[in-house]
């Protein structure tokens, strides 16, 4: 069974920094595209960003370019999500998924609260 | 990157169907078949339920169905039931090799 699962949520203050981990199991790692979804409380879902297999691409939604730094280590089945000058809109639970073109599974989420 | 438009909310008696729409553009719904439907209960992870405007993953059942017509996508779930009561929503590969998700829709089971 494929599972994802993410930690390092918690409550920053705005401009701090936060690193968000997700750890994979029951699937080859290093051949799956990894992604990050958010979703703020009540509310929508919002791509965050995508890494290819390799760890060489990297894309990143526009509210979030140059502030946030995904990576991965493939040895590790770990994909992570380097969040830094966080402000109170990106308060949000987080999920890492699986998937190019198809987000085909999920993990739990892990929240990130932005508040002074 | 702008939402995809979704009915904030639909609703349907059980056994009959309903169908969810989803609007885009011709850079995401309209200009790739990388059109995808999640289904999400409260508190929860969502779930894969259509790929590529039409596929089912292993596991879901023939109730629920995809189709995409120009700028305009959407899921039907026949024979509703009361466990289909849950949000959805649809995401489309758009450029740049970006994504983009429609605001949701609830469906509500009567």
């Amino acid at each position: 069974e494929v599972q994802l699962v993410e930690s390092g949520g918690g409550l920053v203050k705005p401009g701090e920094s936060l690193r968000l981990s997700c750890v994979a199991s029951g699937l080859i790692f290093s051949s799956s595209s990894m992604n990050w979804v958010r979703q703020t409380p009540g509310k929508g879902l919002e791509w965050v960003s995508s890494i290819s297999s390799s760890g060489f691409f990297m894309y990143y939604g526009d509210s979030v370019r140059g502030r946030f730094t995904v990576s991965r280590d493939n040895a590790n089945n770990s994909l992570y999500l380097q969040m830094s000058s966080l402000r109170a809109e990106d308060t949000a639970v987080y999920y890492c998924a699986r998937g190019g073109t198809t987000m085909t599974v999920w993990g739990q989420g892990t929240l990130v609260s932005v508040s002074s | 990157q702008s939402a995809l438009t979704q009915p904030a909310s639909v609703s349907g008696s059980p056994a009959q169907s309903i169908t969810i729409s989803c609007t885009g553009t011709n850079i995401d719904v309209g200009g790739y078949n990388y059109v995808s439907w999640y289904q999400q209960y409260p508190g929860k992870a969502p779930k894969l339920l259509i790929y590529d405007v039409s596929k089912r993953p292993s596991g879901i059942l023939n109730r629920f169905s995809g189709s995409k017509s120009g700028n305009t996508a959407s899921l039907t779930i026949s024979g509703l039931q009361a466990e289909d009561e849950a949000d959805y929503y649809c995401s489309s590969y758009t450029t740049n090799s970006s994504w983009v998700f429609g605001g949701g829709t609830k469906l509500t089971v009567l």
